[in-house]
């Protein structure tokens, strides 16, 4: 059974720093693309970072230069660091793993970035 | 970038009847199209990829079809079960949009 376990979440100053962990079980994050999504209080699922197997990264434009996705093979673990925080940052973050082309079949249960002074 | 734009962003339907959701994306993205329903206080699930592959154990009610720029999503009769928010979302390459959703309510 596949298992993603989001951890790191909580509540943050505007300005400051988190970082984002998802742990994986019986899924390789080494041999798949995965992703960070998040969504706001009562909005929908934004798109945030994918790192592909072969380690290339992507960001939206919305935190590009801001967030960092990166995995550690030797923990099957992936995370998202995130500076620079803002208000509108506030969301629950998902991982989510792609087995195929990049449709997201795996999920997290999502951690809660709250970003507030 | 490509914009995916979805519509209608609500619904509401009776149980039994045929609901239909269309994501349109601003450029061709060939068949890289995945839609994913979301009930209240729950995580996405994915119920068709390639715009039209049903995900194992999704019930055959759901239907997805379109290629290029223009995609549906079709409940052939819902259910109660099927209340939810359903998106859009293409992959065919960085970044990786949602369409903005679409809630869909029993009358």
């Amino acid at each position: 059974e596949v298992q993603l376990v989001e951890s790191g979440g909580g509540l943050i100053q505007p300005g400051g720093s988190l970082r984002l962990s998802c742990a994986a079980s019986g899924f390789t994050v080494s041999s798949n693309s995965m992703n960070w999504v998040r969504q706001a209080p009562g909005k929908g699922l934004e798109w945030v970072s994918v790192i592909y197997s072969g380690g290339w990264t992507s960001s939206a434009d919305s935190v590009k230069g801001r967030f960092t996705i990166s995995r550690d093979n030797s923990k099957n673990t992936l995370y998202l660091q995130m500076n620079s925080l803002r208000a509108e940052d506030t969301a629950v973050y998902y991982c989510a793993g792609a087995v195929r082309g990049g449709d997201l079949l795996y999920w997290g249960q999502g951690s809660l970035v709250t970003v507030s002074s | 970038d490509i914009q995916m734009t979805q519509s209608p962003s609500s619904l509401s339907a009776s149980v039994g009847d045929r609901v239909t959701i269309t994501c349109r994306a601003s450029r061709g993205i060939s068949n890289y199209l995945a839609w994913y329903q979301q009930k209240p206080g729950k995580v996405p699930k994915l119920l068709i990829y390639a715009a039209s592959t049903l995900q194992s154990g999704v019930p055959a009610r759901f239907r997805g079809s379109g290629s290029g720029t223009d995609f549906t999503l079709t409940i052939s009769s819902l259910q109660p079960e099927d209340v939810a928010t359903y998106y859009c979302q293409k992959y065919d390459s960085a970044p990786l949009t949602f369409g903005g959703g679409t809630k869909v309510e029993i009358k």
